[in-house]
């Protein structure tokens, strides 16, 4: 009964290809994100959706693009992956006027070469 | 614009020591939240312990307690009685309202190590 899960956990694919990570949340939450952690370990927030709808949207290149069907899915589709990309990216959830932080899904660690 | 300052970026104690990590923050936000987050090897994100801006308590988890100072910005993280399961990459992050949706920033994270 994972509750924030995301497929793949890993994915290697070369520059330039096109590639998706999905993330489904089972809690009943209403707010979803997308945070990138790079090397070093730093986590920053790369999208927001609440309730289908986009709410923050960082600096990112265009490359990527996020896609909420629902309120319980939230997915990452990024276009031309480039080296830089390599990351480990987390999908999370959250409940407005809950104050408990974020749960998190366990990541995608993205390696282009 | 929300900071989170954590200025250790190594630390280090003994089994069944105690030990706190550091985290500074700056917001004008006076509705705000403050958690710890623990990333093990495992790579997932396990909330530790959170704290509300308006409460003057400190919060307490079983062995993880905060020293949460309001006007001085801070809040550290104290863990006692340290376990060789609590090594972990610790991360302070500060939750404020950002339209509908709370933003969460994050430090730049501390490596516990616990030495047997």
């Amino acid at each position: 009964d994972t509750a924030v899960s995301q497929t793949p956990k890993y994915l290697v694919t070369q520059m330039g290809n096109d590639k998706s990570i999905k993330c489904e949340q089972n809690l009943g939450h209403d707010t979803m994100y997308w945070y990138k952690q790079d090397s070093k370990k730093f986590l920053k927030i790369m999208f927001s959706y609440n309730n289908k709808e986009l709410i923050i949207n960082e600096t990112v290149p265009n490359r990527f693009s996020p896609k909420s069907p629902d309120k319980a899915h939230l997915n990452l589709h990024i276009n031309s992956l480039e080296l830089g990309d390599s990351a480990v990216y987390f999908c999370a959830s959250s409940l407005t006027g809950w104050n408990y932080g974020y749960t998190f899904g366990s990541g995608t660690r993205l390696t282009v070469v | 614009a929300q900071t989170v300052t954590q200025s250790q970026p190594e630390m280090s104690v003994q089994e069944a020591e105690t030990v706190t990590l550091s985290c500074t923050y700056d917001t004008s936000e006076s509705d705000y939240y403050l958690f710890w987050y623990k990333q093990p090897p495992s790579r997932q994100m396990i909330l530790v312990i959170r704290q509300e801006a308006y409460k003057q308590q400190n919060a307490t988890e079983n062995r993880f307690s905060v020293n949460f100072q309001k006007a001085a910005k801070s809040f550290s993280l104290k863990i006692s009685d340290s376990q060789l399961g609590d090594a972990a990459m610790y991360f302070c992050a500060l939750s404020v309202s950002s339209g509908s949706a709370r933003q969460l920033t994050f430090g730049s994270g501390t490596q516990l190590t616990v030495l047997p």
